[in-house]
């Protein structure tokens, strides 16, 4: 597609159970940013993709959250035994290269019931 | 104390006034963006400036970097900037936002 797909658009889950969320590239683009949007507060970053580089995780606010990115492309995020506080919009996006303008996608919702 | 601070949290304007955010940051930069995200749908990317000031149709945005400030300018409002305006400072750090309604 054109521009940064993310799946499922919608997710509930019961507390404790793990999700996958899926974050799509724009192709050719490099930078890949997982971001956190909780109601009423502003966006949270929790890690950066670049390339075949270590990724920075220096956002991730617990060890039940992790990410893979595959072949420079498709990224994964995972919360394992999900909380009710994780409930949030959680947005994908990416840049051609570093410090270049991000395109961003329309974001999965989580609920944690 | 957050990184980045926006002002005003809220705005409400008639059409055509002429809107002002600002943005104020306390790390150091390789460039500052502004984001803006409609109710229900998702970002875009508004400008992304590391010095100086860039325009685009309506709107207009500056820094200054000594002053660690940039404002969102949008001249001649309508309704349909009703949006929530984001100031990030690279891609790590982001204003709580500045949401925007212009009353026809």
């Amino acid at each position: 597609g054109a521009g940064v797909s993310q799946s499922p658009s919608n997710k509930v889950t019961e507390k404790g159970k793990d999700v996958e969320l899926r974050c799509d590239p724009i192709s050719g683009h490099t930078a890949l940013y997982w971001y956190r949007q909780s109601l009423g507060q502003g966006l949270e970053f929790l890690i950066y993709f670049q390339g075949n580089s270590a990724p920075d995780k220096s956002g991730l606010p617990s060890d039940r959250f992790s990410a893979e990115r595959t072949g420079g492309s498709v990224s994964t995020l995972t919360i394992q035994r999900t909380q009710q506080e994780d409930s949030a919009v959680y947005l994908c996006a990416t840049a051609p290269q570093p410090n270049t303008e991000a395109f961003f996608g329309q974001g999965t919702r989580l609920t944690v019931v | 104390k957050n990184e980045v601070e926006q002002s005003p949290q809220n705005l409400t304007a008639q059409e055509g006034e002429f809107i002002t955010i600002n943005c104020s940051y306390s790390v150091g930069i390789s460039a500052l963006h502004w984001l803006q995200q409609h109710p229900g749908g998702g970002i875009v990317s508004l400008f992304m400036l590391s010095s100086g000031k860039k325009k685009h149709g309506r709107l207009i945005a500056t820094i200054n970097i000594q002053e660690k400030h940039s404002s969102l300018h949008i001249t001649a409002s309508h309704p349909r900037d009703s949006a929530v305006y984001i100031c990030g400072v690279g891609q790590f750090y982001f204003g709580t936002g500045t949401s925007l309604t212009v009353i026809p």
